[in-house]
């Protein structure tokens, strides 16, 4: 199994560009989390999907932001215009079962975003 | 105030020692979270707990619901151990984060 697969691993941008992470989860796993972790803010959940439908966008910082998931294996995380407060590293984590009752997180490596 | 507290923020111990991670929390939950992140960044989820006891390895979780506190318990502590753990609980739509403890093992 090759976990969940995030890319790019880092991305370096300039502000006001438009900004895709991508993330492809462990197949089989039917939740779906974006996260974003600044030395600010610690860790937090963006948005999460289960069954491929968005559930709560309700973390989601700003309608600058945007997540899709077409399908049970690919979801983008998209920021358009992208700013320098931005910058963190993003993390996608897939889960066989929503509700947490028993079933652990598998985490994909992340992406650093750098927004100069 | 937040909504899951961690203690304590940062801890050093020597190789071998019995480590213990302290949760405590002010919502109602139905899940419990511990994650460990590596110095290189990359996060793995240890447990998730909603009653009781788990143990994987040297790794021990336990949860209090009417307390609402968890304890992370490491036995026989290696410098690999050395990371961030971060205690998370789910309840519903949300999920709430602690802002981690900083472990440090030396050999």
């Amino acid at each position: 199994d090759a976990g969940v697969i995030q890319s790019p691993r880092h991305e370096v941008t300039e502000m006001g560009q438009e900004v895709t992470l991508r993330c492809k989860p462990i197949s089989g796993h039917n939740s779906l989390f974006w996260y974003r972790q600044t030395m600010m803010r610690g860790l937090e959940l963006l948005i999460y999907f289960n069954n491929n439908v968005p559930i709560d966008d309700s973390g989601m910082p700003e309608d600058r932001f945007s997540a899709k998931m077409p399908n049970a294996s690919f979801s983008t995380l998209k920021i358009q215009p992208s700013e320098p407060r931005d910058s963190a590293v993003y993390f996608c984590a897939s889960n066989s079962r929503w509700g947490g009752s028993g079933y652990g997180y598998t985490f994909g490596s992340g992406t650093r975003l750098t927004v100069v | 105030k937040n909504e899951v507290e961690q203690s304590p923020q940062n801890l050093t111990a020597q190789e071998g020692e019995f480590i213990t991670i302290n949760c405590s929390y002010s919502v109602g939950i139905s899940a419990l979270h511990w994650l460990q992140q590596h110095p290189g960044g990359g996060i793995v989820s240890l447990f998730m707990l909603s009653s009781g006891k788990k143990k994987h390895g040297r790794l021990i979780a336990t949860i209090n619901i009417q307390e609402k506190h968890s304890s992370l318990h490491i036995t026989a502590s290696h410098p690999r151990d050395s990371a961030v753990y971060i205690c998370a609980v789910g309840f519903g739509n949300q999920f709430y984060f602690g802002t981690g403890t900083s472990l440090t093992v030396i050999p």
